[in-house]
């Protein structure tokens, strides 16, 4: 089985970085997928990491060691808009499963 | 290109009713996956459809819940009859393959 664990909520301010991590163990890893969701609104595609490092794309990056079962999602720049839910998910043999999300708010 | 498509967006039903949702995944894409969402948590696996073949369906409550994909293209999720339980968020999503999943907007159901 897979077990994800991220923490539940953050808080930042616009203009800042801020970092998401996410842990997890499990029975097969075929990649790390980071989703973001917004209120009443479906989880949209954000990054994937198969191997271990940094993968970039824009203000955000996402990185995974899988020797340590460990991801972040790093947000740069932050704005307002970024204020949502961010869901890590394993991919396993052939499904995803996901964490629980981390709510992020970002103040002016 | 058009997304993922699911229909209705908001559903309130009496415990005990039945319900139906539909889902249009995008076009080309014949990997289809049901998922429930609680309030609060990640979305969890019901069932998931290679072309028109249930391929998982080990998390889907079969003593109400039932899908069905017969063309491989859309597909619909039926709840019958409903608890106030049921009360999620219905996503659909669909990918090429093994590819990325994108999700549709969600059917939120409210059995009361």
């Amino acid at each position: 089985g897979q077990n994800i664990d991220q923490p539940t909520e953050m808080t930042a301010t616009e203009g800042a970085i801020v970092q998401i991590n996410c842990t997890y163990q499990t029975s097969g890893f075929n990649g790390l997928f980071w989703y973001q969701q917004h209120a009443g609104e479906a989880p949209t595609f954000l990054s994937y990491n198969v191997l271990d490092g940094l993968e970039e794309k824009g203000r955000f990056s996402s990185f995974l060691s899988r020797s340590k079962g460990y991801s972040y999602l790093l947000l740069k720049e932050l704005q307002m808009k970024d204020s949502a839910s961010y869901l890590c998910a394993v991919k396993g043999y052939s499904t995803l499963t996901f964490g629980k999300g981390t709510m992020l708010l970002v103040s002016p | 290109e058009a997304g993922v498509v699911q229909s209705p967006r908001y559903k309130i039903i009496e415990k005990k009713q039945p319900v139906a949702f539909w889902c249009n995944p995008i076009s080309g894409h014949n990997t289809l996956y049901w998922y429930r969402q609680n309030l609060g948590q990640g979305p969890e696996l019901l069932i998931r459809y290679e072309n028109e073949e249930a391929v998982d369906d080990s998390q889907l409550p079969k003593d109400r819940f039932s899908a069905e994909r017969l063309k491989g293209v859309d597909s619909t999720l039926k709840i019958q009859p409903a608890e106030l339980g049921d009360s999620a968020v219905y996503l659909c999503a669909s990918s090429a393959g093994q590819e990325t999943q994108y999700f549709g907007p969600g059917t939120r159901l409210l059995v009361l």
